[in-house]
This record gives structure tokens, C-alpha cells and sequence, in this order.
């Protein structure tokens, strides 16, 4: 079994700063994926990021980056130049094929 | 559709009443998946298909809980004689290839379920 730990339960960040979200997991898996869904008020779950974790290198989409430590556990999510439509719930996930393993989320607010 | 449609959106039943959610995944998927959102918690995996088939059921919480996916399409989330600890969100994704695990989850808006 996987499991994904967030330990921030809310945050928040000034519009056009940057915030960064801390995910950890625990996994026996040699072969996983990590992902970063964002959860609206609209309760559908949205994919922000993906990581291969046999990449060494962070992936990145516009201006969401993760900061992967394989050692570590750790899978952080960076948003830089935050916007009021980032406000949501965000949710760490794991994943080895068969189930998706959630954390229970960060609710971020974004600061006009 | 375009997306993962599920129906009803809101449900509230009586306790001890039998109630049946719908998945319509996107077109094509061969993954589904149901998963269960608890207020103030992360979605925790119940079930999955891969076709018409129940692939890991591992995570129905008890026997009152059954899902079908007759066609390896739409799928029916199905509960008997339901209790107040059932209120939550259930949620449906489905994904296009179950063989890889980077393989993205397709989610819908998920039906709230109130028991009273």
C-alpha cells in the first residue's frame, strides 16, 4: 500500500507571489507516478502535474513546477505568479497502475 | 460527452434506503474508477474496472457496497440499506489505458450523497 501525506492543511499566498505545498509519500514501488490534482469549488478534480519517478528532472507546466526528491519522499508543488482562479483544493496523489492514493488536500486562498 | 458525466449530482435518501449512482465515462476509456470524498479528506479508492470486469474491488468498505459496469462503458455505483456514515462525495474517473501507471485519471463532478 501507498501513502501520501499533506501536512498543510490551509495556505495562503498574496496574488502574483509565489506559494510552494508540501506532499511526502511513502511507497515500497520502484516503478510510480506522482501527480498534483486541483479540486474547485465544482468538486471535479483536475490534473495540474504529473512526475515520472524514474525522471530525475522536475516537471513543469507554465507556472507550476514540482520540486521531486526520490530520496526524500517529497513531491512539493510551486505556483509562481499566483492568480485569484488558483484558489482551490489541492490534492497530492500516487499512483502504480491500479489505484490512485490521495492526501487529504491543501486548501489554498489567494490574496487579492 | 466530452467528459466524465455523473448523475445524480446531489442525492439524499432516507437511512435503510437503497440508492444507485451513475458513471458515464468518456468515450473509448477502458479504466473506471469510483472513489469516495469524506468532508475534509482526500478521495479514497473503492473500485476499479478494466472493461466489464472488477479488477480490484479491494476497497469497498462492506457488502452493501456493489458497482457493475455491464457494457464496459457506464457503470452503476450501487448501495443497500444505507447508513448516515455513507454521506459523502463519490467520485468517477476513467483513464484510456489501464497498463501504465502515469496513465491520467479523468474525473467527474461526482455525486453528493446525504443520508438523513
Amino acid at each position: 500500500a501507498q501513502t501520501v501525506t499533506q501536512s498543510q492543511p490551509e495556505m495562503s499566498v498574496q496574488e502574483a507571489e509565489t506559494v510552494t505545498l508540501s506532499c511526502t509519500y511513502d511507497t515500497s514501488e520502484s516503478d510510480y507516478y506522482l501527480f498534483w490534482y486541483k479540486q474547485p469549488p465544482s468538486r471535479q478534480m483536475i490534473l495540474v502535474i504529473r512526475q515520472e519517478a524514474y525522471k530525475q528532472q522536475n516537471a513543469t507546466e507554465n507556472r507550476f513546477s514540482v520540486n521531486f526528491q526520490k530520496a526524500a519522499k517529497s513531491f512539493s508543488l510551486k505556483i509562481s505568479d499566483s492568480q485569484l482562479g488558483d484558489a482551490a483544493m489541492y490534492f497530492c496523489a500516487s499512483n502504480t497502475g491500479n489505484q490512485f492514493y490521495f492526501g487529504t488536500g491543501t486548501s489554498l486562498t489567494v490574496i487579492p | 460527452g466530452a467528459g466524465v458525466s455523473q448523475t445524480p449530482s446531489n442525492k439524499v435518501t432516507e437511512k435503510g434506503k437503497y440508492v444507485e449512482l451513475r458513471c458515464d465515462p468518456i468515450s473509448g476509456h477502458t479504466a473506471l474508477y469510483w472513489y469516495r470524498q469524506s468532508l475534509g479528506q482526500g478521495p479514497e479508492f473503492l473500485i476499479y474496472f478494466q472493461g466489464t470486469g472488477a479488477a480490484d474491488d479491494s476497497g469497498l468498505p462492506n457488502d452493501r457496497f456493489f458497482a457493475v459496469r455491464p457494457e464496459g462503458s457506464v457503470s452503476t455505483l450501487k448501495i443497500q440499506r444505507t447508513e448516515r456514515g455513507d454521506s459523502a462525495v463519490y467520485l468517477c474517473a476513467s483513464s484510456p489505458d489501464l497498463g501504465g501507471a502515469n496513465t491520467e485519471a479523468f474525473f467527474g463532478q461526482g455525486t453528493r450523497l446525504t443520508v438523513v
